[in-house]
This record gives C-alpha cells, sequence and structure tokens, in this order.
C-alpha cells in the first residue's frame, strides 16, 4: 500500500529556511495532490498547503509568503521549504495525500510526521 | 479566516455515548472530515463527508449534519477511543482546508 515518510533536519535555527522532503512509496505521485501540515507540541492541526503532481500549489494564506512546496516525480518526492523560521514555526510537519471531493478536501493519507524545532 | 469551532474537552464514562460537535458558516454547503489522533501518531481518518465511515473504522462512529453544525457521535465507547479529534472541511468556495481546534475525549 501507499505509504508517506518525512525527512529532513530536526532542528534549525531562527531565521534559516526549514527544508523537508516526503517520500512516497508502494504507489506513483502522479494524478495526486500533496499536502503539508503541522501540529505545534500540545496544539491543534494546520494546513500548510498543497502541490499537485504537474506543480500547480495553493497554500494558507497565514503562510503563503514564507512558503515553497515542489514536487519531483521523477523521485516520486514532495518538498517543504519554510523561510525565515521563528519558534512558533516548532513543530511536528505531516505530508499527506489530499483528496478533492465535491467542492472540498480531505486527507485519506498520512506520514508519520517529523519534530522540527526552531532554536538557536 | 474562516474557522471551525469544537469543545476543547468532552469526558464520557465506558460504554455510553460521546458526541463532540464542530461549528462553521460554510459547512451548510461543504462536506466535514473527523480525524482520531493518540498520542505519538499521525491523524486517521474516522468520518467523511459528515456522515461515511471509511473501510475498518469501527461502526460505533458515525457522523450526523445539521445546519452550521456537525457531530461526531461514538456510541458505547472504549478506553481505546480515548484520543483527541479533530473536524476538517474547507472554506465556501472550496479554496482551502481548515481544521477545528480539536476536542480531547477523556473515557472515565
Amino acid at each position: 500500500q501507499v505509504q508517506l515518510q518525512e525527512s529532513g533536519p530536526g532542528l534549525v535555527k531562527p531565521s534559516e529556511t526549514l527544508s523537508l522532503t516526503c517520500s512516497v512509496s508502494g504507489g506513483s505521485i502522479s494524478s495526486y495532490y500533496w499536502s503539508w501540515i503541522r501540529q505545534p507540541p500540545g496544539k491543534g492541526l494546520d494546513w500548510i498547503g498543497y502541490i499537485f503532481y504537474s506543480g500547480s500549489t495553493n497554500y494558507n494564506p497565514s503562510l503563503k509568503s514564507r512558503v515553497t512546496i515542489s514536487v519531483d516525480t521523477s523521485k516520486n518526492q514532495f518538498s517543504l521549504k519554510l523561510t525565515s523560521v521563528t519558534a512558533a514555526d516548532t513543530a511536528v510537519y505531516y505530508c499527506a495525500r489530499q483528496t478533492r471531493y465535491s467542492s472540498g478536501w480531505y486527507f485519506d493519507l498520512w506520514g508519520r510526521g517529523t519534530l522540527v524545532t526552531v532554536s538557536s | 479566516s474562516y474557522e471551525l469551532t469544537q469543545p476543547p474537552s468532552v469526558s464520557v464514562s465506558p460504554g455510553q455515548t460521546a458526541r463532540i460537535t464542530c461549528s462553521g458558516d460554510a459547512l451548510p454547503k461543504q462536506y466535514a472530515y473527523w480525524y482520531q489522533q493518540k498520542p505519538g501518531q499521525a491523524p486517521v481518518l474516522v468520518i467523511c463527508q459528515d456522515t461515511e465511515r471509511p473501510s475498518g473504522i469501527p461502526e460505533r462512529f458515525s457522523g450526523s449534519s445539521s445546519g452550521t453544525t456537525v457531530t461526531l457521535t461514538i456510541s458505547g465507547v472504549q478506553a481505546e477511543d480515548e484520543a483527541d479529534y479533530y473536524c476538517q472541511s474547507s472554506d465556501s468556495s472550496g479554496t482551502y482546508v481548515v481544521f477545528g481546534g480539536g476536542t480531547k475525549l477523556t473515557v472515565l
């Protein structure tokens, strides 16, 4: 079955760029939407944005100025870059498959998540 | 920005029925989804399209919708149902995704 796995540094310094990659195994990245979602320690879920396999993107307006999501279909991976990070960006970051139904969205497949701490 | 509102906590005794609500202005137009999250784990989809149960989810989980409020009902609550529950939907245009703040279900 399709599985997602996040990877990347667990510690990022303030003002630097957070970079994570999600590897899709057991299936193709093509024909689907792929997302990043984060969860600060002890808090709720926060949608960051999605990318379609073709490369089109949509971001949460609250993060749009700092976020870039990209896809590499040859590697079956998609990635997240978040610039100018602060302690408020400390969170577990999940990658997920985002599915369209009617005029809305939902998430039917999740990675296990990876904790990223922003600290000097 | 669009928001979904959930109660922070709900407590029930084993075998009783737990009801968790989620309110949002766009819910009459957009389907709601419910996720269960246990400590240290990724969320798991337990209800989709307001009322549908994905394969593998126990029958005691059900969903309903009325106007601007959707409800997750867990009948005959078991100790293993203790978790955080999140509702999720989209804004009225279907452009953005939004999560509720989450409800911690405690099984007494």
